[in-house]
């Protein structure tokens, strides 16, 4: 079985300040990792994924995350936050040869000015 | 860009109505997927499909059932809908799991609440 863990509802920060939104994953065998950003009443948009190779991902909007195989985590990171990236997001795991995403609770973020 | 369009954003329904969402994407994906959001809970899989008239139940089937008539199309219908189904419901759409472009895309959403 696989699942993710995102272990605070909400992150609170101030605009220009780094962002971090905690995301940790259990799997058997070889984790493909995602990012979605969900804006008000509106569908999931893809941030970034990790396959393999470089534990650092970058994707869009400035977001970036880092993959460590040791301690099961992909947090998500943006060294400068913007009031515009107040949304909720997804982490989401699968396997290399299945198609099922399995997603954690989301994480509210909340940027203020 | 793929586009996967739900018919509706917003539906109000009765209990013990036949309820029809409907899906269409445009990047012939082979996967489909409906997913049900609801507060602290994440993203559930309902059904999902991997090729035409074929389909899988996911982890909360109960109530619910699928169509697929055609690749771009997949519907979700709820049988006889109660309240405890007013939820966020979401398509999405990806390539084969053994693909390089990997990631699932989702519509818009419908968000379906039950009187």
């Amino acid at each position: 079985a696989q699942s993710v863990a995102q272990p605070e509802d909400q992150v609170n920060v101030a605009e220009g300040n780094p962002l971090t939104v905690k995301c940790t994953y259990s799997v058997s065998g070889n984790p493909y990792l995602f990012w979605y950003v969900q804006y008000p009443n509106r569908g999931l948009q893809f941030l970034l994924k990790y396959i393999t190779g470089d534990n650092l991902v970058k994707g869009s909007y400035g977001f970036e995350a880092e993959f460590n195989k040791s301690q099961t985590s992909f947090h998500l990171k943006k060294p400068s936050a913007l009031v515009s990236d107040s949304a909720l997001y997804f982490c989401a795991v699968r396997t290399p040869n299945d198609y099922k995403l399995s997603f954690g609770a989301g994480t509210t973020v909340t940027v203020r000015a | 860009d793929v586009k996967v369009t739900q018919s509706s954003r917003y539906l109000v329904k009765r209990t013990g109505e036949k309820v029809f969402l409907e899906c269409v994407q445009d990047m012939d994906h082979e996967n489909m997927f409906w997913y049900r959001q609801d507060p602290g809970l994440g993203l559930r899989l309902i059904y999902f499909s991997y090729d035409v008239k074929m389909k899988e139940k996911g982890d909360i089937p109960e109530g619910y059932s699928v169509s697929r008539e055609k690749k771009e199309r997949f519907s979700l219908i709820l049988e006889s809908a109660s309240t405890n189904q007013t939820s966020m419901y979401l398509c999405a759409s990806s390539p084969p799991a053994d693909r390089v472009r990997t990631e699932a895309f989702f519509g818009q959403g419908t968000r379906l609440t039950v009187v």
